[in-house]
């Protein structure tokens, strides 16, 4: 059966520092997300992405934040310059005509 | 601001009991209901969807939709042990959208 990937499952990382946390959504899908969770929270949108473009963005997703589809398959999430309350699980989803959102096991970043 | 509340738990329920999961949402555009389950550490599992009033049932699992009333709902008959988790009513408004989440009703299945 089909699933999203990502990687990694952990990174750590130093406050300032750039991270690049990867995702490769189910192949036939059209729509790509990034979500975060910060511990003990809900689940929070930060980014959705189809046909090459940003199509909706959160508040939390600001001038820090880009996402990236490099190729057919990859999708990325940057954040430029961490800061410590950047820590949270990040989970990558994606849809396909069908609107159900299907959720990669997530990449728990950790800013030190 | 669409909002989407559960009552946060812990539900308790015996093991082969029907558990009985609620959610209400905010705003009537709202057009896709999906209920997750979420065990600790892990990601969100989707397990139901759906998008017309009614009952919508798949094996154990029946989400009943109320638009009129704002209400979402999710029963789980037999409960098992390994239904032990958090559970996720989420929202969209339209194909390609954000999901907008509850923050979850942890449920537990004593044996």
């Amino acid at each position: 059966e089909p699933e999203v990937t990502q990687t990694p499952s952990h990174q750590v990382t130093q406050m300032g520092q750039e991270v690049i946390l990867r995702c490769v959504p189910i192949s036939n899908h059209l729509y790509f997300y990034w979500y975060r969770q910060i511990l003990g929270q809900k689940v929070e949108f930060l980014v959705s992405f189809y046909n090459n473009e940003i199509s909706e963005k959160s508040e939390i997703f600001d001038d820090q934040f880009s996402v990236e589809r490099p190729d057919g398959s990859n999708f990325t999430l940057k954040i430029r310059s961490t800061k410590l309350e950047d820590s949270a699980m990040y989970f990558c989803a994606s849809s396909g005509l069908k609107d159900e959102q299907f959720f990669g096991p997530g990449t728990r970043l950790t800013v030190l | 601001q669409k909002e989407v509340e559960q009552n946060s738990g812990p539900l308790s329920v015996p093991e082969g009991a029907i558990a009985s999961l609620n959610c209400t949402y905010s705003d009537r555009g709202s057009q896709s209901f999906f209920w997750y389950r979420q065990y600790s550490g892990k990601s969100p599992e989707l397990i139901m969807s759906i998008y017309s009033n009614g009952d919508k049932e798949d094996g154990r699992f029946t989400a009943q939709l109320n638009k009129a009333s704002q209400y979402v709902s999710l029963l789980i008959r037999d409960s098992q042990p390994s239904d032990s988790a958090t559970y996720l009513c989420a929202v969209s408004y339209n194909q390609g959208g954000k999901l907008i989440f509850g923050q979850g009703t942890e449920l537990s299945v004593k044996p």
